[in-house]
């Protein structure tokens, strides 16, 4: 079985500092991982997926993770955060092997930029 | 680009109610997902779909709910008797086994239960 585990959940960053969002996971098999952010009221936003090769993966809204397999994590970056950044974000996995893509969450974590 | 729509957005109904939420899939995938989000928590799978037949089920998806497609198009999730507890944010997603692409998710349905 697959676990995800986000280990902060509530950041608070002033606009304009880095941020790094921590997800790790738990899986018997190969894994798909992802980041999605949640904006109040709103659904559910693909930022950046790692499907395979390189490590570092760049999404949108200038956030970046890196997997790294060897500590089964997935950190989730961005060097200089604005307000409009404020929002859930939430790690995700699926099994690379098979067709049923269905995601494992983590718990979420609300990211609060503040002036 | 393609989307998944979802209607109705909010749905209020009294406890004890059948409700179903409806999910138009992207034309050519085949897969199809429920998620489910309770106020403030995680999201959870519910149930996938494939080939007219559910493919997996998590603990969640008891005999209270059901999951169809009707017509060829829409793709519905049923709860046939809603408890207090059902209140939550519902998401369809879907994706194309023959690619490794992540799935796509509709807004969702924000269901009320009175």
């Amino acid at each position: 079985a697959q676990s995800v585990t986000q280990l902060d959940s509530q950041v608070p960053v002033f606009e304009e500092a880095p941020v790094e969002l921590r997800c790790n996971y738990s899986s018997s098999v190969s894994v798909y991982l992802f980041w999605y952010v949640q904006y109040p009221n709103q659904g559910l936003q693909l930022l950046l997926k790692y499907l395979s090769g390189s490590t570092l993966v760049k999404g949108i809204n200038g956030f970046e993770a890196e997997f790294n397999k060897s500590q089964t994590s997935f950190h989730l970056r961005k060097p200089s955060v604005h307000i409009s950044d404020t929002a859930e974000y939430f790690c995700a996995v699926s099994d690379m092997d098979g067709n049923n893509r269905k995601l494992i969450w983590g718990l979420g974590t609300s990211l609060a930029v503040n002036p | 680009e393609p989307e998944v729509t979802q209607t109705p957005s909010h749905q209020v109904t009294q406890m004890g109610q059948e409700v179903i939420l409806r999910c138009v899939p992207i034309s050519n995938h085949l897969y199809f997902y429920w998620y489910r989000q309770i106020l403030g928590q995680k999201v959870e799978f519910l149930v996938s779909f494939y080939n007219n037949e559910i493919s997996e089920k998590s603990e969640i998806f008891d005999d209270q709910f059901s999951v169809e497609r009707p017509d060829g198009s829409n793709f519905t999730l049923k709860i046939r008797s809603t408890k207090l507890e059902d209140s939550a944010m519902y998401f369809c997603a879907t994706s194309d086994p023959r690619s490794n692409q992540p799935q796509h998710f509709g807004d969702g349905t924000r269901l009320s239960i009175l």
